[in-house]
């Protein structure tokens, strides 16, 4: 079975840019989750959905970070306008129902 | 109080030693415990999970949880070169749904040989 895909790998814009980060869970699971992993905060939860429905977006730093998830297959992380203090390392992970969470391969940020 | 704490190390061990790793929780009525093992520049992996009081063995690793203590530890055995790496205690506190996890900060591990 194909793993949580993210895309792009990489990413490098300049400050004030849009960024959209893309994820594609695992078939079959319920839940996704975005995370932002830095050096300093370690990994911190963004948001979560479950059914494609936002359930807790405590964790978004801002109004500038929005997240949306249209169907049970993809979900984006949008950033607007970027500022450098976004870059960081950010991860969608995906599980279902009392199993643990798959996490995808990341996309690595740079605000410049 | 951080809800999930691990000593960040490094933790430092001879190759062929067991390499032990620790991990506390706040959430008395925390249900599930995971340990994700992380490689500079690569994703979490799940390697363990616990649920129940007592030992979990799988392989060369050890899942330990006691929950009158709100403890969990990882043990390592025969501890290799290619298990440096960052390991990550994640918890399911109580009352929470939808499998959301808390991570603790992470331990670095060093095996050298």
């Amino acid at each position: 079975d194909a793993g949580v895909i993210q895309s792009p790998r990489h990413e490098v814009t300049e400050m004030g840019q849009e960024v959209t980060l893309r994820c594609k869970p695992i078939s079959g699971h319920n839940s996704l989750f975005w995370y932002r992993q830095t050096m300093m905060r370690g990994l911190e939860l963004l948001i979560y959905f479950n059914n494609n429905v936002p359930i807790d977006d405590s964790g978004m730093p801002e109004d500038r970070f929005s997240a949306k998830m249209p169907n049970a297959s993809f979900s984006t992380l949008k950033i607007q306008p970027s500022e450098p203090r976004d870059s960081a390392v950010y991860f969608c992970a995906s599980s279902t129902r009392g199993q643990p969470q798959h996490f995808g391969d990341g996309t690595r940020l740079s605000i410049l | 109080q951080k809800e999930v704490e691990q000593n960040s190390g490094p933790l430092s061990v001879p190759e062929g030693a067991i390499a032990s790793l620790n991990c506390t929780y706040s959430d008395r009525g925390s249900q599930s415990f995971f340990w994700y093992r992380q490689y500079s520049g690569k994703s979490p992996e799940l390697i363990m999970f616990i649920y129940s009081n007592g030992d979990k063995e799988d392989g060369r690793f050890t899942a330990q949880l006691n929950k009158a203590s709100q403890y969990v530890s990882l043990l390592i055995r025969d501890s290799q070169p290619s298990d440096s790496a960052t390991y990550l205690c994640a918890v399911i506190p109580g009352g929470t749904s939808y499998g959301k996890l808390t991570f603790g900060q992470g331990t670095i591990l060093t095996v050298h040989p």
